[in-house]
Parts: structure tokens; sequence; C-alpha cells
């Protein structure tokens, strides 16, 4: 599966509106973008996916460029809850395999 | 229910000694994994059965056993735990092409 690459942490506060970028240059025609976030003590949570097309949900909004090659998760109105570290993932279609990366660690302050 | 279950929460295990993890969902997924995370690492995928099939990860190849009697369960077993094997143990399960959903973990401590 091709690789992601995310910055090591980004700080926020709170009721900013955050960007999430991953880059994925090699990604596969067949790979679908996953973004999970992490709190310690707690299992992963899923946040959103896609393939080609933007994607928005209750949590966040997943802009996917043109050419795939690069994505970012747009987190509106940051809260401290929000604070974790958020994986960006590629994971192709029709396989079970889902395999976690550093992730971005974000912080919110108050 | 969307959750996946595991059990117990918490583990102490003694060096050398079997330790053996539980885990279920009752959402009808045929994928269940097993992760193994520790303190500032990402969550390392160790294993997985898709319906009845296991899939290991090349590295934990000899050092995780897994069961699955049917398709809410699914177990690991550590045949002899060391220092090393302390970690928290998260299960999860999915339908292809589906979002993964993760239990809350076990957190095993070898002493």
């Amino acid at each position: 599966d091709a690789k992601t690459t995310q910055p090591d942490s980004m700080e926020s506060t709170e009721g900013e509106t955050v960007h999430l970028p991953c880059s994925h240059a090699t990604i596969s025609g067949n790979e679908y973008i996953y973004w999970y976030r992490q709190v310690p003590l707690q299992g992963p949570e899923y946040v959103t996916h896609g393939l080609q097309q933007n994607t928005t949900n209750s949590m966040a909004f997943l802009a996917i460029a043109s050419d795939r090659k690069s994505s970012t998760l747009i987190l509106p109105h940051v809260s401290l809850r929000d604070a974790a570290v958020y994986h960006c993932i590629l994971k192709r279609g029709g396989s079970a395999k889902l395999i976690f990366g550093e992730g971005t660690k974000l912080t919110v302050s108050s | 229910d969307t959750t996946v279950k595991q059990n117990p929460r918490y583990k102490l295990a003694r060096v050398g000694k079997p330790v053996n993890l539980i885990c279920s969902q009752t959402m009808n997924h045929d994928t269940m994994y097993w992760y193994q995370k520790k303190p500032n690492q990402a969550p390392k995928l160790l294993l997985f059965y898709y319906d009845k099939i296991l899939n290991r990860e090349a590295d934990t190849f000899e050092k995780f056993q897994s069961s699955r009697p049917n398709n809410s369960f699914c177990s690991l077993y550590i045949g002899s735990a060391g220092l090393e094997y302390s970690a928290m143990y998260l299960c999860a399960s999915s339908r292809v092409d589906t979002e993964v959903f993760f239990g809350k973990g076990t957190r095993l401590t070898v002493v």
C-alpha cells in the first residue's frame, strides 16, 4: 500500500478551523483515503473517508486534490475534545488491511 | 449496537505465563482485527481475520496466536508473555470497504 506523509504536530485554539494536511503522492487508483483519530487510553475513532470527491459529515470536511496526491481534513470550530492524534491512512478497495502511520498530534488550547 | 467489546480492560500477567484476550462484536462484521499500541507509537496491526481466514503480519507470525470460533468472537493468545508485550491491545471489526470500529482496548502489563 502507498504511504502517507503528515506533519508531526499542529497547534490550534478553540473555535478555530483547523486544516490537517496529508500527502500521498504514490496513491493507487483503488486506494481510499481514511482518517481516524485517537486520544490516549482509547481506541481509534473513525472520522471520515473518501475516494475522489470531497466528503463531509458531522465531524469534518475532507478535501481531496483533483490528482488525489494530497488531501486535507478540515475541522470546523475545534473544541478541546478535538485534541487527538489524527491518522491519514490509505486502504485498498476490497482489502481489509488498515495500517496506521504516526499521524499528526493536534493540540487545542483554550 | 456498534460497539466492540473487549475483556478484560486491564490485565496483569507474569513473565513466561500465557495471556488470553477476548473480543466480541454483534454487528455481523466479516473482519476482526488485533492491534498493539504502545505509548507515543501508532497502533501496530498484529493480525486480522477475514471470515475464517487468519492473516498475520510477517513480524508477528510466531509471537501471537488467535482464534475466531464464530463470527462474533475473536481471541488473542500469547503463549509466553515477555516484558516487551506490555501494551494496549486493541480489537476492531468491520465489513470490507466500510469504517473500522475499535474497542476500548485491554491494557496488558507484564511483570
